[in-house]
C-alpha cells in the first residue's frame, strides 16, 4: 500500500539557518503530494502541494519539488524563523479513490534565537 | 471564509462513558473525513463521507465507533463505552471532489482524554 517516510526529529536550528526535511513515498502511479504544518495545540494546515512530477510547490518561503525518479518531496526553507517552530507532515492521497491521506510520522522543528 | 470547525475542542470522560463529537465542514465541500492522531504520530484515517454516504471505513474503526452525516453537511463521530486507548486527537477534514488536487482542509481537532 501507499506509505510515506519522513526523517525523524526533532530538528533544532538557529534562526536564519537552512532547513531540509526529507520525505520519500511509495505509491502506485504519480499522486499529488502535500506538506502540512501543525502548530502547538492546533489542527493541520496545508503548507504546499505539488500535483505532478517535477512540479515545485511553494508557500511562505518553503519549497518542495516532486521528484519521481527518487520518489521524494523534500521540504526546504532558506532562512527559518522562530515562528516556523511546528511539526511538519508529508502526505499523499490514496491513488485509487483519492480518499484518505496517508501521512508520515511528522518532523518536529524547533527554531531558536 | 469559514473553515472547518469542530466541537468540543477538549473532552475529558471516564472510561465506559459515551462521547460524541461534531464537525462542520467548509460549506461547499462534499467530502468529509475523520482521522485520529495519537501523540507523536501522524493522523490515521478513520472514515469518510461523500455527501451523506459513508464510503470507506478503516479497520481502526471498531464497532464502538459510529459516524454519521445525515444531511450531507455536518458530521458526528460517536464513541461508545470509551477505553483509555481511545485517548487521542480526533481531526475532521473536508474537501471538494472534482478539483483534481485532492487537498483536504482540517479543523482544529477534538482532544479526547479518557480517565
Amino acid at each position: 500500500g501507499d506509505s510515506v517516510t519522513q526523517m525523524e526529529g526533532p530538528v533544532t536550528l538557529s534562526e536564519e539557518a537552512f532547513l531540509t526535511i526529507n520525505c520519500t513515498y511509495t505509491a502506485t502511479g504519480y499522486p499529488s503530494l502535500f506538506w502540512y504544518v501543525q502548530y502547538p495545540g492546533e489542527g493541520l494546515q496545508l503548507l504546499l502541494k505539488a500535483t505532478k512530477a517535477d512540479d515545485k510547490g511553494s508557500n511562505k518561503g518553503f519549497e518542495a519539488t516532486y521528484r519521481k525518479e527518487t520518489t521524494s518531496f523534500h521540504l526546504e526553507k532558506g532562512s527559518v524563523q522562530v515562528s516556523d517552530s511546528a511539526v511538519y507532515f508529508c502526505a499523499l492521497p490514496n491513488t485509487g479513490t483519492a480518499s484518505k491521506l496517508t501521512f508520515g510520522t511528522g518532523t518536529r522543528l524547533q527554531v531558536t534565537l | 471564509d469559514t473553515g472547518v470547525s469542530q466541537d468540543p475542542r477538549h473532552k475529558i470522560t471516564k472510561r465506559g462513558q459515551n462521547v460524541t463529537f461534531r464537525c462542520d465542514p467548509i460549506s461547499e465541500h462534499n467530502r468529509l473525513y475523520w482521522y485520529r492522531q495519537t501523540l507523536g504520530q501522524g493522523p490515521e484515517f478513520l472514515t469518510y463521507f461523500q455527501n451523506e454516504a459513508q464510503l470507506e471505513k478503516s479497520r481502526l474503526l471498531s464497532d464502538r465507533f459510529s459516524a454519521e452525516r445525515p444531511k450531507g453537511s455536518f458530521s458526528t463521530l460517536e464513541i461508545q463505552r470509551t477505553e483509555q486507548g481511545d485517548s487521542a486527537m480526533y481531526l475532521c477534514a473536508s474537501s471538494l471532489r472534482g478539483t483534481g488536487s485532492y487537498e483536504q482542509y482540517f479543523g482544529p481537532g477534538t482532544r479526547l482524554t479518557v480517565t
